[in-house]
């Protein structure tokens, strides 16, 4: 089945840098990428997507990029602010199925003011 | 708004009780999910159902059954609750099954078996 690995597992970077989260998956059918953001005491909440027929995605100051060959995304913030302090989440859908999502570990990215 | 809402914020409950998570979502959406979420371990789907009545199962299903009688609940069932069922519960809803759509996730239910 589907697995997803996400690097790294924290990630503590200073205002106004950026940061970049990696994700691999296994299941070459998998064509539906979606990122979440889960704030403390909140349930995750989708950010950005990516479908396999793209292979960059922007969103201000959030980007996605995707390499199909190599079976891995990544998550890019710009500018980073407190605010993005969190904790994200990428995931897959496993095997092109239309409903549900396998999901890695999570990152906890702090960013420091 | 999509609005999903979950029944409690925070549970305590006994070994060997049947304890029930309650799950509603106000968008007409067909598909709904429970996942667990444990540090460390990230989101694992415990059961997903794609219409009423029906119910597939996720990575983790041992231990819990799911109900989903009307189109906007979908409850998460643990038969006889153990101490290794401790866990935040995530329930989850998306449009339908016809394409990829986001899902729309609840607050949690912060469960404590003692």
């Amino acid at each position: 089945g589907e697995n997803v690995e996400q690097h790294p597992s924290t990630l503590s970077v200073q205002e106004g840098d950026s940061a970049v989260i990696k994700c691999t998956y296994s299941d070459s059918a998998s064509n539906y990428f979606p990122w979440y953001k889960q704030e403390l005491g909140k349930g995750p909440q989708l950010i950005i997507d990516i479908r396999s027929n793209v292979g960059e995605k922007k969103d201000q100051r959030i980007a996605v990029t995707l390499n199909k060959t190599a079976k891995h995304f990544s998550l890019h913030i710009t500018e980073t602010q407190p605010e993005d302090s969190a904790v994200y989440f990428c995931a897959a859908n496993p095997g092109g199925s239309q409903g549900n999502l396998i999901f890695g570990k999570g990152t906890k990215l702090s960013v420091k003011p | 708004d999509v609005k999903v809402t979950q029944s409690s914020r925070y549970l305590v409950k006994r070994t060997g009780e049947k304890v029930f998570l309650e799950c509603v979502q106000d968008m007409d959406h067909e598909n709904m999910f429970w996942y667990r979420q444990d540090p460390g371990l990230g989101l694992r789907l415990i059961y997903f159902s794609y219409d009423v009545k029906m119910k597939e199962k996720g990575d983790i299903p041992e231990g819990y059954s799911v109900s989903r009688e009307k189109k906007e609940r979908f409850s998460l069932i643990l038969e006889s609750a153990s101490t290794n069922q401790t866990s935040m519960y995530l329930c989850a809803s998306s449009i339908s099954g016809r394409a990829q759509e986001t899902q729309y996730f609840g607050p949690g239910t912060r469960l404590l078996v003692l």
